[in-house]
């Protein structure tokens, strides 16, 4: 059973332009969340997503980023004109939805965002 | 809101040695989850261990116990006889309990455990 799969590992951008980063999670789950690691710090909380609905984005900046999680295909987290601070370690994570299992979460290897 | 702090930023441990690394946390909710996940240099998030607070007895994976304390809200853990493989960031983590709040993970700002040949 593949983990969950995050692509790409490394991304760099210059200051305006757009990052996209994809995540598929592990077979099964239908529960999405995406975190930011700035560096030496720990992990934030950005935005929990279900099929086709965002579920709480209360740590998602008001502009700039986007998520979304279809009904086919990968969670792509989105952020438009990219500034320096946006730099970081981007970790989705995947959850099962049987109940007693929801809890816990299995995350990627995240995608290394790195803004010149 | 809930709050998680490890107020270790790094800690060593002779290989083979018994280690603690220490984790408290604040909250209202009387039920919750907490986690221990372990980040090596590879950067990958690895669940090393959880805990549900309603349960009363600490959890224990192989080399890995938890010493969870529901009255005065801490939650370490311990890792015995540690080996190279070991060293890591480890973060605590909070989780609320279903229906009672969000289900994001709240994160500590970690401990990194240097393990000594």
């Amino acid at each position: 059973n593949a983990g969950v799969m995050q692509n790409p590992r490394h991304l760099v951008r210059r200051r305006g332009q757009e990052a996209r980063l994809r995540c598929s999670p592990m077979k099964g789950h239908s529960h999405v969340y995406w975190y930011r690691q700035l560096p030496e710090e720990g992990l934030k909380f950005m935005v929990y997503l279900q099929k086709e609905n965002i579920i709480d984005e209360s740590g998602m900046p008001k502009e700039r980023f986007s998520a979304e999680f279809p009904k086919e295909g990968p969670s792509i987290l989105r952020i438009q004109q990219v500034v320096r601070g946006d730099s970081a370690a981007y970790f989705c994570a995947s959850s099962p939805t049987r109940e007693g299992q929801l809890e816990t979460q299995y995350f990627g290897p995240g995608t290394r965002l790195l803004v010149l | 809101a809930q709050t998680v702090t490890q107020s270790q930023p790094e800690m060593s441990v002779q290989e083979a040695e018994t280690v603690t690394l220490s984790c408290t946390y604040d909250t209202s909710e009387s039920d919750y989850y907490l986690f221990w996940y372990k980040q090596p240099p590879s950067r990958q998030m690895i669940l090393v261990i959880r805990q549900e607070a309603y349960k009363q007895q600490n959890a224990t994976e192989n080399r890995f116990s938890v010493n969870f304390q529901k009255a005065a809200k801490s939650f370490s853990l311990k890792i015995s006889d540690s080996q190279l493989g070991d060293a890591a960031m480890y973060f605590c983590a909070y989780r609320s309990a279903l229906g009672s709040g969000t289900y994001k993970y709240i994160f500590g700002t970690g401990t990194r455990l240097k393990v000594l040949a």
